[in-house]
């Protein structure tokens, strides 16, 4: 098993260039997160689905938007790029609520 | 919104020493989890408990419910342990999204 995939897992932009980062976990896991982790702060919760089909926002989730392609695939869009949107992005998945979450390897993004 | 402190936010140890990271939290909580986040930026769960403690290897883990407050030990440390190790509890009323909320880590670097 792979576990949580993401890509890509660096990546630099332009100020208003869109881009989606892209998530797959092999777990059969229904909920799915996503996670922007940022010098000196903890990890804060972006988007999440509860199960396919489902997505809520976050703690911090303006400039995002995200998709639940199937069970398998969670992606996050970004569509106009802002330097403040420079971070790194987790993905993560759970087979039940409040078990251990799976993370994937992360995406370095920067926005110039 | 539950609060996630974390002590001391970096930490230096001779190999062989023990160490502890603690971790306060603001309201009740189901379970508290801990994360290792490595040099390379992978983060893995390494515990989850409710109460008591838990053992791998030479991390151990504690939780007083009560005082609401965790440790993680680590007997014999070795350079390998270097990493950030992170807490993290789930919003208040349980969170019925399954997501967690994050300390800002504790820094762990152990020399030879």
């Amino acid at each position: 098993n792979a576990g949580v995939t993401q890509t890509p897992k660096f990546q630099v932009l332009k100020t208003g260039q869109s881009m989606t980062l892209q998530c797959a976990q092999d777990m059969n896991h229904n909920s799915m997160y996503w996670y922007r982790q940022d010098p000196g702060m903890g990890l804060r919760l972006i988007y999440y689905s509860a199960s396919e089909g489902t997505t809520d926002k976050g703690e911090v989730p303006n400039g995002y938007n995200v998709s639940r392609l199937n069970k398998r695939e969670f992606s996050l869009r970004l569509e106009s790029a802002a330097p403040s949107q420079t971070s790194v992005y987790f993905c993560a998945s759970t087979g039940t609520v409040g078990n251990t979450q799976y993370f994937g390897p992360g995406t370095r993004l920067t926005v110039l | 919104k539950n609060e996630v402190e974390q002590s001391p936010q970096n930490l230096t140890a001779q190999e062989g020493e023990f160490i502890t990271i603690n971790c306060s939290y603001s309201v009740g909580i189901s379970a508290l989890h801990w994360l290792q986040q490595h040099p390379g930026g992978g983060i893995v769960s390494l515990f989850m408990l409710s109460s008591g403690k838990k053992k791998h290897g030479r991390l151990i883990a504690t939780i007083n419910i009560q005082e609401k407050h965790s440790s993680l030990h680590i007997t014999a440390s070795h350079p390998r342990d270097s990493a950030v190790y992170i807490c993290a509890v789930p919003p208040p009323h349980g969170g019925s999204q399954g997501n967690l909320i994050f300390g800002k880590g504790t820094k762990l670097s152990v020399k030879p």
